[in-house]
């Protein structure tokens, strides 16, 4: 089955500083693989999305993430962490034999931006 | 447009109550999804529908009952819920395709007692 891994449970930066989310992902062919994002008592938001074609994959609000094969990994950053960055981060995949429908959620990771 | 909408926000009820949560799309999307989100976890998926279809249930225990009437309309009716049943319920909907991006409504923040 497919998984996938996000390290680190919480992440705290100062802000201005780089913002690094990790996440691996385990399966023998590639997913489609998003990065969304929850802020306090809300739904979840897409930041960005890799399918198809160029590997690093822009994003809203500045953030990126480059789509590793060799490395089966998909790991968000952003160069200038702002306040208002402060939330949960969730990496997931879609794998090939569901039909699109079983997004697999990462545990998530709680960024701090500290003043 | 592309929200999603849910109501109630909140919604506190029994364990012998009987309740609906409701979530609407006008974005055109013939995929529409039920989820649960426990505090500090993901969410977990519960349903999936697919042209007004079940097309996924994921185990999911009969005091939920979805139900689709239309292809912008989705509800979660609750029947004799459990204490552990408390969750944040988060209603999504899609294109029918796996690329696609899920939107998110803003969730019914369920206690029950």
């Amino acid at each position: 089955a497919q998984s996938v891994t996000q390290l680190g449970s919480h992440v705290s930066v100062s802000e201005g500083a780089l913002v690094l989310l990790r996440c691996n992902y385990s399966s023998s062919v590639p997913p489609y693989l998003f990065w969304y994002v929850q802020y306090p008592n809300q739904g979840l938001q897409l930041l960005l999305k890799y399918t198809t074609g160029a590997t690093l994959v822009k994003g809203i609000n500045g953030f990126e993430a480059e789509f590793k094969k060799s490395e089966t990994s998909f790991h968000l950053t952003k160069p200038s962490a702002h306040m208002s960055d402060a939330a949960e981060y969730f990496c997931a995949v879609s794998p090939l034999n569901t039909g699109g429908f079983k997004t697999i959620f990462g545990a998530g990771t709680r960024l701090f931006v500290k003043a | 447009d592309t929200e999603v909408t849910q109501t109630p926000k909140h919604l506190v009820m029994g364990m012998t109550n009987k309740k609906s949560l409701k979530c609407e799309q006008h974005m055109g999307h013939r995929a529409m999804y039920w989820y649960k989100q426990k505090a500090k976890k993901p969410p977990e998926l519960m349903f999936v529908y697919s042209y007004e279809k079940l097309s996924i249930n994921e185990s999911v225990p009969s005091r939920f009952s979805p139900e689709c009437p239309n292809s912008s309309l989705l509800n979660l009716h609750l029947h004799a819920l459990q204490p552990e049943d408390s969750a944040l319920y988060l209603c999504a909907s899609s294109q029918v395709d796996r690329k696609v991006t899920q939107y998110f409504g803003p969730g019914t923040r369920l206690l029950v007692l």
